[in-house]
């Protein structure tokens, strides 16, 4: 079954920190991964979408790699800000035979950063 | 990107009413999804939203409780349908335009409580 697990299910940190979040997955056929932010109250907003080819892409103080062999990949969060609160969400795009797709999502990952 | 905007933002309601969920695009695009996220929990695909034929519903999913109309292709609207407090969620709204990664967005969400 294609599954999306993220870990951990949610983390504190103090602002200005840097913190780390893990994706592992087991879609195949893998088509490309995304990494949303999903602020309270609102819809999630893309950070970043990496295809299997590629290893790192950033996107300001958001910094995410991929594994493709390995199927894991990790967000991390340079100088965290207050702002940076809100959950995290994986989602692998799991793309069928039949040119048809889905989007896997995981569970997400609540942050909160402190002051 | 794309701009979405559901209507209504919130709403309370009573046991077996029916409340309709609006969501407007600013400008055409092909593919239109409704998702639920229940309380503390990931994105779950309801149906897509074909526009001129009936929508295609994922397993658990019915036509006679989650109605949806597409008439053209900025718009749709999903009905929760003889409500029970289960179907306290955020109702979200996400259109896919093409792209070499075929980028998905997604609205501001609905948040749905049923009394």
């Amino acid at each position: 079954k294609n599954q999306v697990e993220q870990s951990p299910q949610s983390l504190i940190i103090l602002e200005g920190k840097n913190c780390t979040l893990q994706c592992n997955y087991t879609v195949s056929p893998f088509s490309n991964l995304r990494w949303y932010k999903q602020d309270t109250g609102r819809g999630p907003v893309s950070l970043t979408i990496m295809t299997f080819s590629e290893n790192t892409k950033s996107n300001g103080r958001y910094t995410a790699t991929l594994d493709a062999d390995t199927k894991q990949s990790s967000l991390h969060i340079t100088a965290s800000q207050l702002s940076d609160s809100a959950s995290y969400i994986c989602v692998v795009w799991d793309e069928g035979r039949d040119s048809s797709y889905k989007l896997i999502f995981g569970s997400g990952t609540r942050l909160l950063v402190r002051p | 990107s794309a701009v979405i905007s559901q209507k209504p933002s919130r709403d309370i309601c009573q046991r077996g009413t029916s409340l309709t969920i609006q969501c407007q695009v600013d400008s055409q695009v092909t593919m239109m999804f409704w998702y639920r996220q229940q309380p503390g929990q990931s994105l779950t695909l309801i149906a897509t939203a074909n526009q001129g034929s009936e929508a295609t519903y994922e397993s658990g999913f019915v036509i006679d409780k989650f109605p949806i109309s597409r008439p053209n292709l900025t718009f749709s609207t999903l009905t929760v349908s003889n409500m029970s407090p289960e179907d306290s969620s955020i109702y979200l709204c996400s259109v896919q335009r093409g792209s070499s990664y075929n980028e998905q967005f997604f609205g501001p969400g609905t948040r749905l409580t049923v009394l």
